[in-house]
């Protein structure tokens, strides 16, 4: 099984460039999560999506948007990149149960210089 | 709002000897907990959980923690330490009744650094 899978695994922007970070899964999970992790700082949820075309803001989303237009699909679109969304992105899904423990992508680190 | 404190940034052990990882939590009702691991450029992998019942959780690697409700703490432990358990370890909780219940939140992190 592939489970979560984001793609790329790294970039580097120029500031006020615009990218799409990609992430799908394979488990048929509804909820599905996007962090960001500084070091120091563990991860801040940044969007949740609790199914096809749902989704909902986490602790910090200034910066960023996201669509849930299927249940296997949930990108993250950065506009206008600024330096202080340097940082390691991930991608998580889980089943809808609240005891559900989230399955992780393997990250994707994006430089803004 | 649920929060989630690990107040060791680093900690080192010597293999072979017990280890433990400290967690502490604040939420508005019941607890969801869980327990994370991290190894170098990779993401998080899915260590433990505790939802209800037994205080005694055990995991995946030998891993085992207990919940401490009045101490609103679940501490990750091992009974012996392995040079392959150095990786940085994170707690999480979801808060049952609150507005975000949806959420997971994490704490900031623990580095754990096994001696040989």
């Amino acid at each position: 099984n592939a489970g979560v899978t984001q793609t790329p695994k790294f970039r580097i922007l120029k500031i006020g460039q615009s990218m799409t970070l990609q992430c799908t899964q394979d488990m048929n999970h509804n909820y599905m999560y996007w962090y960001r992790q500084d070091p120091g700082m563990g991860l801040k949820l940044i969007y949740y999506s609790v199914g096809a075309g749902i989704t909902d803001k986490g602790e910090v989303p200034n910066g960023y948007n996201v669509s849930r237009s299927t249940t296997e699909d949930f990108p993250l679109r950065l506009e206008l990149a600024a330096p202080s969304q340097t940082s390691v992105y991930f991608c998580a899904s889980s089943t809808p149960g609240q005891g559900s423990e989230a399955f992780f992508g393997q990250g994707t680190r994006l430089t803004v210089v | 709002a649920q929060s989630v404190a690990q107040p060791e940034d680093q900690v080192n052990v010597a293999e072979g000897n017990p280890l433990t990882v400290k967690c502490t939590y604040s939420v508005s009702g019941n607890p969801y907990l869980f327990w994370y691991v991290q190894y170098p450029n990779r993401g998080l992998q899915f260590l433990l959980k505790y939802i209800t019942g037994d205080n005694l959780v055990k995991g995946s690697y030998g891993f085992e923690a207990e919940f401490n409700k009045s101490q609103t703490s679940f501490h990750l432990k091992k009974p012996s330490a392995l040079v392959s358990d150095s990786a940085l370890y994170f707690c999480a909780v979801r808060d049952l009744t609150s507005g975000s219940a949806r959420q997971l939140t994490f704490g900031s992190g623990t580095q754990l650094t096994v001696l040989p």
